[in-house]
């Protein structure tokens, strides 16, 4: 049963800490996507890869946060220094055109 | 640029039907449908392109108006188990580099017994 994977799970921090979050898309899927999900607003696209190339990350902010797809099965979603107003559910997600398959999200939680 | 859904919540009697709007400012290549339960991950429903295709999945169907960059979801004689919050996804450009998909807020869909 084909699914991404991510994890952490839950994370706590303090503000100030390193996060690393962590995302194994399913095979031979060439499009990986990091969005954000906060009840304010909603599911917003931070990055998003094709063939591990970095296409869009505009919806990030670049000071404290990175995204990299070290090799076709491993995402990564950096933030350093982590601050409050980064808590939320991250989840990444990867697909063809038409159908995205998201994976069980990471919820990060900074004091 | 975030496409608005409308209404932001409903709340339904099992068997009833509702209608989950979205609309860009923006010409659009396609519509995507998604259902996320409390606590669970977003799970594909539907797509729509550009040229009027419709696709359904059991008693959900959804139309797209190019011309309105408009799309809306219709649930039929809902179940309980659609319950959950929907949300669409837009796409301004076919495939290539600028397969950028860009979610609304959601509508949370609460159907009871």
């Amino acid at each position: 049963d084909a699914r991404v994977t991510q994890t952490p799970r839950h994370k706590v921090t303090e503000m100030g800490q390193e996060v690393t979050m962590r995302c194994q898309p399913i095979l031979g899927h060439n499009t990986v996507f990091w969005y954000r999900q906060t009840m304010m607003q909603g599911l917003e696209l931070l990055a998003y890869f094709r063939n591990r190339a970095p296409l869009d990350d505009s919806g990030m902010p670049k000071d404290r946060f990175s995204a990299e797809m070290p090799d076709a099965t491993l995402a990564t979603l950096k933030i350093q220094p982590s601050e409050p107003r980064d808590s939320a559910v991250y989840f990444c997600a990867s697909g063809a055109p038409g159908e995205l398959f998201f994976g069980e999200g990471s919820r990060l939680t900074v004091l | 640029q975030q496409p608005v859904q409308s209404p932001q919540a409903v709340i339904l009697r099992e068997g009833e039907d509702a209608v989950i709007n979205c609309s860009s400012s923006k010409a659009l290549y396609s519509v995507h449908w998604y259902r996320q339960k409390h606590g669970e991950a977003p799970v594909f429903l539907m797509i729509l392109l550009k040229g009027g295709e419709q696709k359904g999945h059991e008693k959900i169907s959804a139309s797209f108006n190019e011309k309105k960059q408009q799309s809306s979801l219709y649930l039929t004689a809902s179940q309980l188990s659609y319950s959950g919050t929907y949300f669409c996804g837009t796409q301004q450009q076919s495939g290539g580099s600028n397969y950028k998909l860009t979610f609304g807020k959601g509508t949370l869909l609460t159907v009871n017994p």
